[in-house]
């Protein structure tokens, strides 16, 4: 069956360095993958797409990558800031196109 | 515009007692979904709907009854609540199914004694 896999474990990181964040994903090969930004008490939030066909998308101080030989993407914070501080879930869609969600990876930026 | 919103925001039910979670988009979106999120477990997919009068299983529908009556309202419902089902519960919906984002509601969160 499809599987997505995020670090379960909380990413503790000083401001202003870089966060990375992985999601890998078996059994299949999705033709897009979403992030999205979950804080505490709240629905998540929509960051970026990448399809597969794209190596690398950028959104301000968001990059994602998407390998596909890897089975993997990775999200990463340039210049991490306190308020980055969330959970990240990553969403490829299955093989009919419905969002199957990781069960996310905390962030904590210290100050 | 509101965006989407859910209502009731917490609730809490005795074992066997029935409710009606309710869903409202002002996006005129046809995609919208019910989501439940457990600690430790990514959202799962309950049912979802790909347009008014129509709804679709998901992962793990057993439980719960949904109705799209109208475009913007997706209504989810729990028969006979168990205490299974205390949990997180998200609605969402977007303009299309594939390389659409999804617009989340706030949540309901639902405990079933």
């Amino acid at each position: 069956s499809q599987k997505i896999e995020q670090n379960s474990e909380a990413l503790n990181i000083q401001e202003g360095k870089t966060a990375t964040l992985t999601c890998n994903y078996t059994n299949y090969s999705p033709a897009y993958l979403q992030w999205y930004r979950q804080d505490p008490g709240r629905g998540p939030v929509f960051l970026l797409l990448i399809r597969e066909n794209e190596k690398e998308k950028r959104k301000e101080r968001l990059k994602v990558t998407f390998d596909t030989t890897l089975k993997q993407s990775l999200f990463h914070i340039t210049a991490s800031q306190p308020a980055d501080s969330a959970t990240y879930l990553c969403a490829p869609p299955d093989s009919s196109y419905k969002l199957i969600f990781g069960s996310g990876t905390r962030l904590l930026v210290r100050p | 515009n509101a965006g989407v919103t859910q209502t009731p925001k917490f609730r809490v039910l005795k074992t066997g007692q029935s409710m009606t979670l309710l869903c409202a988009q002002d996006m005129n979106h046809e995609y919208m979904y019910w989501y439940r999120q457990d600690p430790g477990m990514g959202l799962r997919l309950i049912h979802y709907s790909v347009g008014e009068g129509t709804t679709a299983k998901g992962e793990v529908p057993d439980g719960y009854n949904v109705s799209r009556l109208k475009k913007q309202n997706f209504l989810l419902g729990l028969e006979s609540a168990a205490p299974s089902q205390t949990s997180v519960y998200f609605c969402a919906s977007s303009r299309d199914l594939t390389y659409n984002e999804q617009f989340f509601g706030p949540g309901t969160r639902l405990t079933v004694l």
